[in-house]
């Protein structure tokens, strides 16, 4: 069954820990995606990469890190950095980045509450 | 800068209602406009682009580079459009997708 998954879905985390969240895709893209989910705030960018080895900020990397190891996985990492790290996140994918290629495939997201 | 603006957080209409749910954009080049929905307790996917010129769902949206506007309209509202909609703009290769704040389309019978 081809797709984005993303876990887990619910997260709790205390404050001062760092967290990580998982994406992987077996859609074969290019282009990989973390988006964060805010009440009011609409899709805000985190990271996004367009390859292997490589990655850009967003509008809010801080706080934020992430790897792409492997053409299928992207996981994020929400550190202690973060000032307010509970949200709902949203990992996606697609062909590659830009222009006609802004179809994106969207996992079922990942909540995460600092408490 | 590149930007999206939906200047309505939440859209009320009754059942057979016409619906035009507003997108503002700004953008130096030529960018490519879709439409995003997002169902209750269902993935975030996409409804429309404006490259295609479709009609998905009864929906339709216009890109009006003049006024730089890609808004969203049914001509006659179902209960089970109700859901959140986004409008976002990708730009030149190597940028990732840019969404605007949303709006929460409600209908009611």
């Amino acid at each position: 069954d081809g797709g984005i998954t993303q876990s887990p879905k619910y997260l709790f985390r205390k404050e001062g820990q760092n967290v990580t969240l998982s994406c992987e895709q077996n859609l074969n893209h290019d282009a990989m995606y973390w988006y964060r989910q805010d009440p009011g705030q609409g899709l805000r960018l985190i990271y996004y990469s367009q390859i292997v080895n490589d990655f850009q900020k967003g509008d809010i990397a801080e706080g934020y890190s992430v790897s792409r190891e492997k053409k299928e996985s992207f996981p994020l990492t929400v550190t202690s950095a973060q000032k307010n790290p509970t949200a709902f996140y949203l990992c996606a994918s697609s062909i590659r980045t830009g222009g006609l290629s802004g179809e994106l495939f969207f996992g079922e997201g990942s909540r995460l509450t600092v408490l | 800068a590149q930007r999206v603006t939906q200047p309505e957080k939440l859209l009320s209409v009754f059942k057979g209602a016409p619906v035009e749910l507003k997108c503002n954009y700004s953008y130096s080049g030529s960018p490519e406009l879709f439409w995003y929905v997002q169902y209750s307790r269902q993935r975030l996917q996409l409804l429309l682009r404006h490259i295609s010129r479709e009609s998905i769902k009864g929906f339709t949206a216009d890109l009006n580079k003049g006024e730089t506007s890609f808004h969203l309209k049914k001509p006659f509202a179902q209960e089970e459009d109700s859901a959140m909609y986004y409008c976002a703009l990708s730009g030149q290769a190597g940028t990732a997708l840019i969404f605007g704040k949303g709006t929460t389309l409600s209908v009611s019978s």
